[in-house]
């Protein structure tokens, strides 16, 4: 059984640039879940995928956008990079969008300058 | 809303002593509970975690968590910590109309002295 995975595992940016991280899904997972660990802090949830469409949304700017393939693999895109947007980006994988254990990935840790 | 409270920033113990981390969380309706775990260098991972029936879980790595319900808490026990335990805890709730979306606490550091 493969866990999930993320690439890149480290990205460095400059301000005001666009970026698109990338996430695999555990084997028989069809639900992703993308959220941003600020350092020092607990992961916050910033949106979920399910079957191609998003399916909820935390408290982040309409810049975040994602998408999801048919493999349920998915990608992370974020347009105007701002410095506090400097974080571990991680993905979590889950067989539904009920609750269910979610797995997570190591993440990709993205630092702005 | 639903939001999660970690009482603890930094917990230092000896091997051997006691572990109690405190989880208070707010959502006005059911819930699901979970604490997950991060080892320096890892992944997150899963220690445990409550949907339903009896309030005490046991998780792996010889933790488990207590329910109750009337104080809206989830604080998880270990009787005798390792070296090994050394990482940072995260409690986690998902409200039952919010989807798969999880919570998190701020987390809390512990640190097990050899």
């Amino acid at each position: 059984e493969t866990g999930v995975t993320q690439s890149p595992t480290h990205l460095i940016k400059t301000r005001g640039q666009q970026v698109t991280l990338r996430c695999s899904s555990q084997s028989g997972h069809n639900t992703v879940s993308w959220y941003q660990q600020a350092l020092g802090q607990g992961p916050q949830f910033i949106f979920q995928y399910y079957r191609e469409e998003e399916n909820g949304r935390g408290n982040f700017p309409p810049r975040f956008s994602g998408l999801q393939f048919p493999n349920y693999s998915s990608e992370l895109n974020v347009n105007a990079l701002e410095l506090d947007d400097s974080a571990l980006y991680l993905c979590a994988s889950s067989s539904g969008t009920g609750p269910y254990e979610q797995y997570f990935g190591p993440g990709t840790r993205l630092t702005v300058t | 809303a639903q939001s999660v409270s970690q009482h603890n920033h930094h917990v230092i113990l000896s091997e051997a002593a006691s572990l109690e981390l405190g989880c208070n969380y707010s959502y006005g309706g059911t819930v699901n509970l979970f604490w997950y775990v991060q080892y320096p260098g890892q992944h997150l991972q899963l220690l445990l975690k409550y949907f339903s029936g009896d309030p005490l879980v046991k998780g792996i790595k010889g933790f488990e968590a207590e329910f109750i319900k009337s104080k809206f808490s989830f604080n998880l026990r270990k009787p005798s910590v390792q070296w090994s335990d050394t990482a940072e805890y995260f409690c986690a709730v998902n409200g039952h109309n919010a989807g798969n979306m999880l919570t998190f606490g701020g987390g809390t550091r512990l640190m097990v002295k050899p």
